[in-house]
């Protein structure tokens, strides 16, 4: 079974600064896709950025980007010019591309990130 | 405007009381899902289905029910047989087929409490 996991339960930036959250995965499989959510308090689950297993450049989206490192199994989230709406949990989640895993999104625990003003 | 829209908000069970979420989508998604999230936890799935009047298991689905009799439709009963309920409970939504890439969609949310 896929495993996700978040070693970084709360993470604080200074408002305009760049913080990195970290995410590692286990997976035997070769075909996956991986999310990132933001959850602000309202708990809304928000889709940030996502990454195709097969393509090898980093995603990005305005003021978000990643580093994914296929061989490492890590799927890192970098937010640049931090903002005080930046302010949430952030879920890393991984969901596989073949079989009936491919339903499945499977959450890390969540990273709680303060933006200091 | 489309979206998925769960209700109530709020929900408060008595002991050996079943309950029932509502999940409604109209975004033509043929599937949906439904997570549990606990305090400090990320999600993890109760229950899914691709397709009308048929579903599965997720990880955590003792004590829980669904049906999928209209595919805009997902309600998720909570029975007595859940004897931990009190969670933050979400619904998605998603895409299936050559656009399985594709992120699944949340609705709100509803807190459901032991009274």
């Amino acid at each position: 079974a896929q495993t996700v996991t978040q070693s970084q339960p709360e993470m604080s930036v200074q408002e305009a600064e760049t913080v990195t959250l970290s995410c590692t995965y286990d997976t035997s499989e070769s075909d996956y896709y991986l999310f990132w959510y933001k959850q602000p308090p309202s708990r809304q689950m928000i889709l940030v950025i996502r990454q195709e297993a097969y393509k090898q450049q980093n995603a990005t989206e305005n003021r978000f980007s990643v580093n994914f490192q296929k061989a490492a199994k890590s799927f890192s989230l970098k937010i640049s010019d931090s903002q005080l709406g930046d302010a949430a949990m952030y879920f890393c989640a991984y969901r596989s591309a073949e079989g009936q895993g491919a339903q499945k999104l499977v959450f890390g625990q969540g990273t709680r990130l303060t933006i200091n003003p | 405007d489309g979206g998925i829209t769960q209700s109530p908000k709020y929900l408060f069970r008595k002991e050996g009381q079943n309950v029932t979420l509502s999940c409604e989508q109209n975004l033509n998604h043929d599937a949906m899902y439904w997570y549990r999230q606990d305090p400090g936890q990320g999600l993890r799935l109760i229950y899914y289905s691709q397709i009308v009047n048929d579903f599965q298991k997720g990880d955590i689905a003792e004590g829980y029910s669904v049906s999928r009799e209209k595919k805009e439709s997902f309600p998720l009963t909570v029975t007595s047989a859940q004897k931990n309920p009190t969670a933050f409970y979400l619904c998605a939504s998603s895409i299936l087929g050559r656009l399985d890439h594709q992120p699944q969609h949340f609705g709100d949310g509803t807190r459901l409490s032991i009274l």
